[in-house]
């Protein structure tokens, strides 16, 4: 079984901080790993992906996340917060069958 | 070259009426999945259909609800008999073959149902 875990339902930091994004994912087959973000009363949109290629993946807007399998952790970082990036999160994994299992989400709200 | 296609976007019922929900996954996709996001909430799997059969049914409620994705035309979701629990957003999602590695999906704007 798959399951994961976001640290933190609200996130709350200045423009031009740091954005830390914590996610634990439990998996019994090498997972697939995804960040999505949802703008309100929109879709998701698809950040980044770990799909057992480098750890370290650079997605979208200047986001990027760590694969650390020993920690069995996929954190969302981005060194410097806009204001656009007021969202919330989600952290999904996969066992490579196609359906996701999701976190809670992560609601990022920026400050001025 | 269109995304995943719902609709309506929004749509209201009383209880005891039907809800139909309706997908057009991505162009050459035949990989469709939908998700159901209660108020406050992630999202949560529901079921996940190729052309004409369903693979993964494991999150969808015993009862009134049920899911196709016909040969020809989009992937309906129906609601049958609503209750006010479930007003939520329903996103479809559409994938390639995922067993080709093909691991991403791609979400519409979802429904939103209202049950008054």
């Amino acid at each position: 079984a798959q399951s994961v875990t976001q640290l933190g339902s609200h996130v709350s930091v200045s423009e031009g901080a740091l954005v830390l994004l914590r996610c634990n994912y439990s998996s019994s087959v090498p997972p697939y790993l995804f960040w999505y973000v949802q703008y309100p009363n929109q879709g998701l949109q698809l950040l980044l992906k770990y799909t057992s290629a480098a750890t370290l993946v650079k997605g979208i807007n200047g986001f990027e996340a760590e694969f650390k399998k020993s920690e069995t952790s996929f954190h969302l970082t981005k060194p410097s917060a806009h204001m656009s990036d007021a969202a919330e999160y989600f952290c999904a994994v996969s066992d490579g069958g196609g359906k996701l299992i999701f976190g809670q989400g992560t609601e990022l709200s920026v400050k001025p | 070259n269109a995304g995943v296609m719902q609709n309506p976007r929004h749509l209201v019922r009383r209880r005891g009426q039907e809800a139909r929900l309706r997908c057009s996954p991505v162009k050459g996709h035949s990989h469709v999945y939908w998700y159901r996001q209660l108020p406050e909430e992630g999202l949560k799997f529901m079921v996940y259909l190729q052309k004409e059969n369903i693979i993964d049914e494991s999150g969808m409620p015993k009862e009134r609800f049920s899911a196709e994705f016909p040969k020809e035309g989009p992937s309906i979701l129906r609601i049958q008999q609503v209750v006010r629990g479930d007003s939520a957003a329903y996103f479809c999602a559409s994938s390639r073959n995922p067993g080709q590695g093909n691991t991403e999906a791609f979400f519409g704007q979802g429904t939103r149902l209202t049950v008054v």
